[in-house]
């Protein structure tokens, strides 16, 4: 397989502005799974799909953080009005749909800064 | 809800030396734990796993056994190398498609 993809690696923003990210799974992947990951923390559960369905987005960390799946493929986190806050490393992960506990497999990140 | 508390670093430590990072969590219903390992300038990527109670998780030299008495998953190795230096996350997840949930993660670096 080739990898979980996602662009850009790095992205520096001003506060305010709106950013998106992609992330490209594993191709025969059904499952994709957004988290964030800050400073001396583990990563943190955003989002994910199975296939283009989204099951999970109350962990969202407000209405300004939105993410589409729309042909089921590749994903993209977009987070509006951009705060300091929001610095931190975007991860994206990718698991076949065979049960719970099935590891995920995860990209280097996005990592975004907001001056 | 489920959470994973790891013990804190870094950790440093000599080539050969024996190695613990503790993990214990909390947990509804019967978990599957993992440990993974997020190498320099590296995503993170799966080191092991147990899916139920006595279960051992093997890879690389590293082992950790699910305790449910305990509610514990230390990971373990007999003779850490200078490769081995990376941040490790201890990580469950249970039935109902909850998601993944991690520790913060414990920095280990091993000199030669």
């Amino acid at each position: 397989d080739t990898g979980v993809s996602q662009n850009p690696r790095h992205k520096i923003t001003k506060r305010g502005q709106n950013v998106t990210f992609r992330c490209d799974p594993i191709s025969e992947h059904n499952r994709l799974y957004w988290y964030r990951q800050t400073l001396g923390q583990g990563p943190e559960f955003l989002t994910y799909f199975q296939n283009e369905a989204q099951l999970e987005k109350s962990r969202l960390l407000s209405d300004r953080f939105s993410a589409e799946r729309p042909k089921g493929s590749f994903s993209t986190l977009e987070i509006q009005r951009t705060e300091q806050g929001d610095s931190a490393m975007y991860l994206c992960a990718s698991s076949p749909d065979r049960g719970f506990n099935e590891k995920l497999f995860f990209g280097s990140g996005t990592q975004l800064s907001v001056l | 809800g489920n959470s994973v508390t790891q013990m804190e670093g870094p950790v440093t430590l000599s080539e050969e030396a024996f190695l613990t990072i503790n993990c214990t969590y909390t947990a509804t219903g019967y978990p599957s734990l993992f440990w993974y390992v997020q190498y320099p300038g590296e995503g993170l990527q799966l080191l092991l796993k147990a899916t139920k109670a006595d279960d051992k998780g093997s890879n690389k030299g590293f082992e950790a056994t699910y305790r449910k008495e305990t509610t514990s998953f230390h990971l373990e190795k007999g003779s850490v190398q200078v490769s081995d230096s990376a941040v490790y996350f201890c990580a469950l997840t249970s039935p109902g498609n909850t998601p993944l949930v991690f520790g913060k993660g414990t920095r280990l670096s091993v000199i030669a």
